[in-house]
């Protein structure tokens, strides 16, 4: 199983550029999760979805837009990147059961300049 | 509130036990996680605690939670290099929708030497 895929694993943008990280899982999990890891800082939740057609947002979602079209796919876009969204971004999954853990993809790491 | 907190650093020598902290602020949390982060990855769960328990062994991993002081604990046994790494703890909270999200701390880097 590919479980959480995210693609570019690296990436520079210039400000004001836009670009979209992808995310897509192979476990027909209901919910799905986009974090942004600072130095330090832990994790943030920026959106999060609970099904297909259903996307909210998190802790901090400005500067950030998300859809969810199918299971599968959960794009995270940044419309005009700023420099302060320069981080290592985390997509997530879970099925929904008690106690289960979210799984997570390998990340993307995003410079902005 | 929402609060998770963990010391950043832990240096331990290559067999012996390592023990992180964290602290967590809502009461309501129902369950407790442990994540490991190598460099360049994804975070991995470890392994959880529902919160009506006060230990879990899993292997050479004992997780401790004394729910009335809110502070949850990882302990490695013969601690191997392969540890090495950024140790997360996260609490899971209900937030407005009724659905539930990780609350993580800033993370724990374990460094095992010889």
């Amino acid at each position: 199983n590919a479980g959480v895929t995210q693609t570019p694993k690296f990436r520079i943008l210039k400000i004001g550029q836009s670009m979209t990280l992808q995310c897509t899982q192979d476990m027909n999990h209901n919910y799905m999760y986009w974090y942004r890891q600072d130095p330090g800082m832990g994790l943030k939740l920026i959106y999060y979805s609970v099904g297909a057609g259903i996307t909210d947002k998190g802790e901090v979602p400005n500067g950030y837009n998300v859809s969810r079209s199918t299971t599968e796919d959960f794009p995270l876009r940044l419309e005009l990147a700023a420099p302060s969204q320069t981080s290592v971004y985390f997509c997530a999954s879970r099925s929904g059961e008690p106690g289960e853990g979210y799984t997570f993809g390998s990340g993307t790491r995003l410079t902005v300049v | 509130g929402e609060d998770v907190e963990q010391s950043l650093f832990l240096s331990v020598r290559e067999g012996d036990s390592s023990v992180i902290n964290c602290t967590y602020t809502d009461s309501s949390s129902t369950y407790l996680y442990w994540y490991k982060q190598e460099p360049g990855a994804g975070l991995q769960l470890l392994t959880y605690i529902f919160s009506n328990m006060d230990m879990k062994q899993d292997q050479r991993l004992t997780v401790l939670l004394n729910k009335k002081d809110k502070h949850l604990s990882l302990r490695i046994a013969d601690t191997q290099t392969g540890d090495s790494a950024i140790y997360f703890c996260a609490e899971s909270i209900k937030f407005s929708g009724g659905y539930n999200k990780l609350i993580f701390g800033a993370g724990t880097r374990l460094a095992v030497h010889p």
